[in-house]
């Protein structure tokens, strides 16, 4: 049983494009996360979600929008894709208080050209 | 703001052989934890050894251990007996304590990089 999954794994798209990545998890945690890691490997916090509600917002540029329609998901839409947001996207959740570690997704590369 | 610093971009050691990786952090936390992770090439992000802050006693998990300098601001990881399997990105993070705000956010190091080599 996969605790935490990202789909799809993979996404090639152009530029000027709107896409969405989603995100389950099936392990009852309260919050979840986006974390973006360039081309670097640098692993850099994009939004959390505890209990449906945003609680922190990285300067993210607007084109990305985070979508909860409960806490066992946290869905990833970008609008109008641009080159510089390639990049591997890793779903997170986590047990706020309780139990500090967060299960990752395996990730989800895309691919802006 | 927190920082954490990784100074080694990348290291290698021979199989079976003890390797020890490096990381600073900044913080004016009193309570928090710190992380290693560990990121193969399959990119799977998986936890090899969490610390708590207000904890004294460095945390073991096999051959993993760290040694926590809580006033140098301080966590190493050390790896015993290196296996081929070993070799992976590896990222030190800290988190800070308690609810609201950013808990639960993990602020990453920039990684280094290790080779085991037969």
């Amino acid at each position: 049983d996969t605790a935490v999954s990202q789909t799809p794994k993979y996404l090639v798209t152009q530029m000027g494009n709107d896409k969405s990545i989603k995100c389950e998890q099936n392990l009852g945690h309260d919050t979840m996360y986006w974390y973006k890691q360039d081309s670097k490997k640098f692993l850099k916090i994009m939004f959390s979600y505890n209990n449906k509600e945003l609680i922190i917002n990285e300067t993210v540029p607007n084109r990305f929008s985070p979508k909860s329609p409960d806490k066992a998901h946290l869905n990833l839409h970008i609008n109008s894709l641009e080159l510089g947001d390639s990049a591997v996207y890793f779903c997170a959740s986590s047990l706020l208080g309780l139990d500090t570690e967060a299960f990752f997704g395996q990730g989800t590369r895309l691919t802006v050209v | 703001a927190q920082t954490v610093t990784q100074s080694q971009p990348e290291m290698s050691v021979q199989e079976a052989e003890t390797v020890t990786l490096s990381c600073t952090y900044d913080t004016s936390e009193s309570n928090y934890y710190l992380f290693w992770y560990k990121q193969p090439p399959s990119r799977q992000m998986i936890l090899v050894i969490r610390q708590e802050a207000y904890k004294q006693q460095n945390a073991t998990e096999n051959r993993f251990s760290v040694n926590f300098q809580k006033a140098a601001k301080s966590f190493s990881l050390k790896i015993s007996d290196s296996q081929l399997g070993d070799t992976a990105m590896y990222f030190c993070a800290f988190m800070k304590e308690g609810y609201g705000g950013s808990q639960g956010n993990l602020i990453f190091g920039k990684g280094t990089k290790l080779s085991v080599k037969p």
